[in-house]
C-alpha cells in the first residue's frame, strides 16, 4: 500500500530564508508527483507537477525534484516571503485512474 | 484562468438526510474526482470518473455514495443517508489527462452533519 510522508510537519522561518520541504513515498511505481498549496479553509492550489520520467520542475521561486528510485521528492522555496505561509501537500498518482495519494502536509510560517 | 467551482461552500444537514454536493469542472477537462478531508487529517481519495463511468473508488465510497454528471457541465456527489462521520471538507477536482496532467481543485464544500 502506497504511503506518503512529509517532514517536517511544521516549519517556522524568518523572511528571506531558503527552505526545503520533504516528501517520501513507499512505492516507486508512480505516474507523477504533484505539489499543492493549501491556505486555511481553502482548496488546493497546484504548484508543480513532476512526471515519473522527469527529475525536476521549476516555477518562479519554487523548484521541485523527484528521485523515484529512493522514493523522495523535495520542494525548494527560495527567498521565502510571509505570503508563502500555508500548508504544502505532496501527492502521488500510483495507478492509471489518476487517484492521488496525499501526505499529511507541512505547515509553513514565514515571519516578517 | 479557468477554475473548478463548488457549491455550496458550507452545508449543514441533519444525520440521516440526503445531501448533494455540486461541482463545475474546468470546461475542457474529461476526468473528474472527489476527495475529502476530515479536520486535521490527510486528504483522501473517494472516486474518479471518466466517460460517465466510475474509474476507481475507495473503501470510503460505499453504497451511500454516488456520483453523476447530469449534464455537460455539472458533476455531483450524493450521500444518501448522512452519518456524523461524513462531516468533512469535500473537494472536487478535474484534469485534462488521466495520470499525466495536473489535477485542479475547487475550494471545497464544508459538510457538517448534526
Amino acid at each position: 500500500k502506497q504511503e506518503v510522508t512529509q517532514i517536517p510537519a511544521a516549519l517556522s522561518v524568518p523572511e528571506g530564508e531558503n527552505l526545503v520541504l520533504n516528501c517520501s513515498f513507499t512505492d516507486s511505481a508512480i505516474y507523477n508527483l504533484q505539489w499543492f498549496r493549501q491556505d486555511p479553509g481553502k482548496g488546493l492550489t497546484s504548484l508543480l507537477l513532476i512526471q515519473s520520467s522527469q527529475r525536476e520542475q521549476t516555477s518562479g521561486r519554487l523548484n521541485a525534484s523527484l528521485d523515484k528510485s529512493s522514493g523522495r521528492s523535495t520542494l525548494y522555496i527560495a527567498a521565502s516571503q510571509p505570503g508563502d505561509s500555508a500548508t504544502y501537500l505532496c501527492a502521488v498518482v500510483l495507478g492509471n485512474t489518476g487517484k492521488l495519494i496525499f501526505g499529511q502536509g507541512t505547515t509553513l510560517q514565514v515571519k516578517p | 484562468e479557468p477554475e473548478v467551482t463548488q457549491t455550496p461552500s458550507h452545508q449543514v444537514t441533519q444525520m440521516g438526510q440526503e445531501v448533494i454536493l455540486r461541482c463545475v469542472p474546468i470546461s475542457n477537462h474529461l476526468y473528474f474526482y472527489w476527495y475529502r478531508q476530515i479536520l486535521g487529517q490527510k486528504v483522501e481519495f473517494l472516486v474518479s470518473f471518466y466517460n460517465n463511468e466510475i474509474s476507481e473508488k475507495s473503501e470510503i465510497f460505499d453504497d451511500q455514495f454516488s456520483v453523476e454528471r447530469p449534464d455537460g457541465s455539472n458533476f455531483t456527489l450524493k450521500i444518501r443517508s448522512t452519518k456524523l462521520e461524513d462531516s468533512a471538507m469535500y473537494f472536487c477536482a478535474s484534469s485534462a489527462g488521466r495520470s499525466v496532467g495536473p489535477q485542479h481543485f475547487g475550494d471545497g464544500t464544508r459538510l457538517s452533519i448534526l
